[in-house]
């Protein structure tokens, strides 16, 4: 059962522009999110989080909307650039582990 | 100021082996956190420990899998007896709260 959810697998973006990663979830317990970059071999790292008390968070680049009544959050990126070529993940949690979506593969081209 | 480490970065068992895992949170941080992911598939958690404590084992698979995070040392995470469909990435990440957590760069698993 999968808790939370990403349903666009890839999302091609010009360079400049604003890139929109989605992000669903069921479980209403959930009370902290998080948005992670992975890049090949590597392990995801950690981009920005919001708690479920709040509907937006801001860091540089990098703004993460929050919609509990539609158990929605976002991760917008502006402006895109080159090297936020990845895959992200988002990730929920209300206990002790971290529930992942299956990622969406970010293309930024140049 | 080191991240999460874990090695072997790469490890090739045939079947029926075992198979050893290590990893070293970063300073400060308690909470220690195992995920595997298989192809094409998100990260699945496994297991979450404190020190010499195994808090959440929900994940991990009943048979051959076990995990320990002693007081001195890195976290172990063991399969014994490893078949084909161990074969995957293996994820550790370490928090100093439940909340952020910071993930090593993986330890890919081939079980031939």
């Amino acid at each position: 059962d999968q808790q939370v959810k990403q349903n666009s697998p890839s999302l091609s973006v010009q360079e400049g522009r604003i890139s929109i990663l989605n992000c669903d979830y069921t479980n209403s317990m959930f009370d902290y999110f998080l948005w992670y970059k992975k890049y090949p071999a590597e392990g995801p790292t950690f981009l920005i989080s919001i708690s479920s008390i709040k509907d937006k968070n801001e860091d540089g680049r990098f703004t993460v909307f929050l919609n509990k009544s539609a158990k929605h959050l976002s991760l917008h990126i502006v402006p895109s650039q080159p090297g936020d070529s990845a895959v992200y993940f988002c990730a929920a949690t209300g206990a002790n582990n971290l529930f992942f979506g299956t990622g969406t593969r970010l293309t930024v081209i140049p | 100021n080191a991240g999460v480490m874990q090695n072997p970065r790469h490890l090739v068992r045939r079947r029926g082996q075992e198979a050893r895992l290590r990893c070293s949170p970063m300073k400060g941080h308690s909470h220690v956190y195992w995920y595997r992911q298989l192809p094409e598939e998100g990260l699945k958690f496994m297991v979450y420990l404190q020190k010499e404590n195994i808090i959440d084992e929900s994940g991990m698979p009943k048979e051959r899998f076990s995990a320990e995070f002693p007081k001195e040392g890195p976290s172990i995470l063991r399969i014994q007896q490893v078949v084909r469909g161990d074969s995957a990435a293996y994820f550790c990440a370490s928090s100093f709260t439940q909340y952020e957590q910071y993930f090593g760069p993986g330890t890919r698993l081939t079980v031939t």
